[in-house]
């Protein structure tokens, strides 16, 4: 069982918003300001989308978004394209003794 | 640009020894951690651990605290992970990646290891 919980998979359509969450605890995601996402297809390694719960890197299309409530933290990707269908994990620093946390992450198919 | 390119798959068999590589370039390798995530087939990621390649100070997963080892030689910007006795549930595909600032910012191509007698 991963430390972060995320939902199994989420669909939609091209050009609809879809939103995956990312529950933890006080020790970890709601703790710190320190969740991040990684996008990853069949085959690739991950790729960094978002860091330190809302910030994009340089490069990654701003049709993606984090933010955090709690010990919630979620990913938007609006607008949907095909090319968004992949498995997505979100991480958290965690102040336990792992020091470092993923979800199990979650498949997105785009409809 | 900065990449991080790891060694080769392997294929070992139960109870061999094997250490898998992680080379750094287009960046002080010192500046940033490198951690390492396991990600077993069909299943998802797992931080491992992390180390300072400044000074090899390091860090562990609790699962995995002993049964791996994390080491770098900066003189040659490159991390190691390390088995000395290997298991058929080791078999997976491992990536490194430098963290810096809270996120792992940049991920090796991976190395597959796959164990079977």
């Amino acid at each position: 069982q991963s430390a972060l919980t995320q939902p199994a998979s989420v669909s939609g359509s091209p050009g609809q918003s879809i939103t995956i969450s990312c529950t933890g605890t006080s020790s970890d995601v709601g703790g710190y300001n320190y969740v991040s996402w990684y996008q990853q297809h069949p085959g690739k390694a991950p790729k960094l989308m978002i860091y330190d719960v809302s910030n994009r890197p340089s490069g990654v299309s701003n049709r993606f978004s984090g933010s955090k409530s709690g010990n919630t933290a979620s990913l938007t990707i609006s607008g949907l394209q095909a090319e968004d269908e992949a498995d997505y994990y979100c991480s958290s620093y965690t102040s336990s003794s792992t020091y470092w946390v993923f979800g199990g992450g979650t498949k997105l198919t785009v409809l | 640009e900065v990449q991080l390119v790891q060694s080769g798959a392997e294929v070992k068999k139960p109870g061999e020894s094997l250490r898998i590589s992680c080379k750094g370039s287009g960046y002080s390798f010192t500046s940033y951690w490198i951690s390492w995530v396991r990600q077993m087939p069909g299943k998802g990621l797992e931080w491992m651990g992390r180390i300072d390649p400044s000074d090899s100070y390091t860090n562990y997963s609790p699962s995995f605290q002993g049964h791996v080892t994390i080491s770098a030689d900066k003189s040659i910007s490159t991390a190691y992970l390390q088995w000395s006795s290997l298991k058929a549930s080791d078999t997976a595909m491992y990536y490194c990646a430098s963290l810096r600032e809270a996120a792992l910012r940049v991920w090796g191509q991976g190395t597959l290891v796959t164990v079977s007698s």
